[in-house]
């Protein structure tokens, strides 16, 4: 099947820093990649979505300045927080698709970001 | 608007008891349906994707049925498991590859 991996699984970083996760399609060409946030008993929600080699496109009320997202290959995107708060700390999920996977999504195993 | 409620919020239920849980969609056009298993701290796993042509799939303890006419799913966990202990999210894709989520039922399984 269809495996995506992100690195890191947790990561703590203090205010005002920035921090990069990426999102691995491990088996498969990606051609689109998508970015989701969850907070606590809440569902996923979209961020961004990418095809690779072009600009992301933001769900409203996401800010494109502070998560950066580049999808330079059909095997990686990274996301990256920039100048994070507390308020960022989160529980961030990609999920990758592509001609292979039939075009459906599959989940990353998610990165824990705490911001302190 | 693209929509799917699920019920329970939440739901405890004792090791061994089977349980159902409810998805209803408004999703158009309508591609498939999944249902996911999420552990705390972990990404979404597959459990079951449906067309809507299938009314019934299976995988081990877990049974999803579709009514494509009432828009509505079901989940059924059998002979439950401490490890059952997850959130259980209903996923309905529409055009193209994107997805609309439900709020996931928080399933916890005790002794």
């Amino acid at each position: 099947g269809a495996v995506v991996s992100q690195h890191p699984s947790w990561v703590i970083c203090k205010s005002g820093t920035s921090v990069k996760i990426e999102c691995r399609s491990l088996d498969f060409q990606a051609t689109t990649m998508f970015w989701y946030r969850q907070f606590p008993k809440q569902s996923l929600m979209l961020m961004a979505t990418s095809n690779e080699g072009s600009k992301a496109t933001y769900e409203q009320g996401v800010e494109k300045d502070k998560f950066l997202i580049n999808h330079a290959s059909l095997t990686l995107s990274t996301l990256t927080v920039t100048s994070a708060h507390p308020e960022d700390s989160s529980f961030y999920i990609c999920s990758a698709s592509g001609e292979r996977s039939s075009y459906e999504q599959y989940f990353g195993p998610g990165t824990r970001l705490t911001v302190t | 608007k693209n929509q799917v409620e699920q019920s329970p919020q939440s739901l405890i239920i004792l090791e061994g008891k089977n349980c159902t849980l409810q998805c209803n969609y408004t999703v158009s056009p309508f591609s498939n349906l999944r249902w996911y298993k999420q552990d705390t701290g972990r990404g979404p796993v597959s459990l079951t994707i449906m067309t809507f042509s299938e009314n019934t799939k299976s995988n081990g303890r877990y049974t999803a049925t579709l009514d494509a006419d009432t828009k509505q799913s079901s989940l059924h966990i059998t002979a439950s498991q401490l490890s059952d202990s997850a959130s259980y999210i209903c996923v309905a894709r529409g055009a193209g590859n994107m997805l609309t989520f439900g709020g996931g039922t928080r399933l916890m399984v005790k002794p």
